[in-house]
């Protein structure tokens, strides 16, 4: 069984940092592309970040570019997500996803951003 | 990196079908066979109905089927019950190497 598990999520003021953690199991996380996604609350699904099975492959969106970064540990089925520089408006559920290699969610992790 | 289009509602009553569009471009979904559908209840994560198009997983209700036209991705619900009320989204893998979503239509079951 697919399962993907992300932690890390909490209270964080303006400015601040937070590491999102993300475990898999069931899959061959280590060809697997893994993907950040977000939704602000009481909004859509937004695509944030994008890892390749080697991690030599990253992507991200315009609106994190320059302020989080994506890492995977494939010893420890594990993806990151570095958030520096975090803004109110980055107040969001943010989950990992296989996007394209199954499509597995986990269950989501809440970053607040406030003061 | 423009988010696909989406009906922002739909709705239907049970027995009747509905289709939900999902308009990209030339570069998103009219270039690649990588668009899947979501679906959404409140407060719970997104679970796959449909990827690379038409192709269901295991454990999906055949009610769901998916198809594309051009630069048009379409999901299509059968025989419409209560509990596919529910919020739906659709993705494509883009030229860019990154992934772009629809904005989501919330399904009505009247």
């Amino acid at each position: 069984e697919v399962q993907l598990l992300e932690s890390g999520g909490g209270l964080v003021q303006p400015g601040g940092s937070l590491r999102l953690s993300c475990a898999a199991s069931g899959f061959t996380f280590s060809t697997s592309g893994m993907n950040w996604v977000r939704q602000a609350p009481g909004k859509g699904l937004e695509w944030i970040s994008l890892i390749s099975g080697s991690g030599k492959s990253i992507y991200y969106a315009d609106s994190v570019k320059g302020r989080f970064t994506i890492s995977r540990d494939n010893s420890k089925d594990t993806v990151y997500l570095q958030m520096n520089s975090l803004r109110t408006e980055d107040t969001a559920v943010y989950y990992c996803t296989n996007l394209g290699g199954g499509d597995y969610w986990g269950q989501g992790a809440l970053v607040t951003v406030s003061s | 990196q423009s988010a696909l289009t989406q009906p922002a509602s739909v709705s239907g009553s049970p027995g009747q079908s509905i289709t939900i569009s999902c308009t990209g471009t030339s570069s998103d979904v009219g270039r690649y066979n990588y668009v899947s559908w979501f679906r959404q209840y409140p407060g719970k994560a997104p679970r796959v109905l449909i990827f690379d198009v038409t192709n269901r997983p295991s454990g999906v209700s055949g009610r769901f089927s998916g198809s594309k036209s051009g630069n048009t991705a379409s999901l299509t619900i059968s025989g419409l019950q209560a509990e596919d009320e529910a919020d739906y989204y659709c993705d494509s893998y883009t030229s860019d190497g990154t992934w772009v979503f629809g904005g989501g239509t919330k399904l009505t079951v009247l």
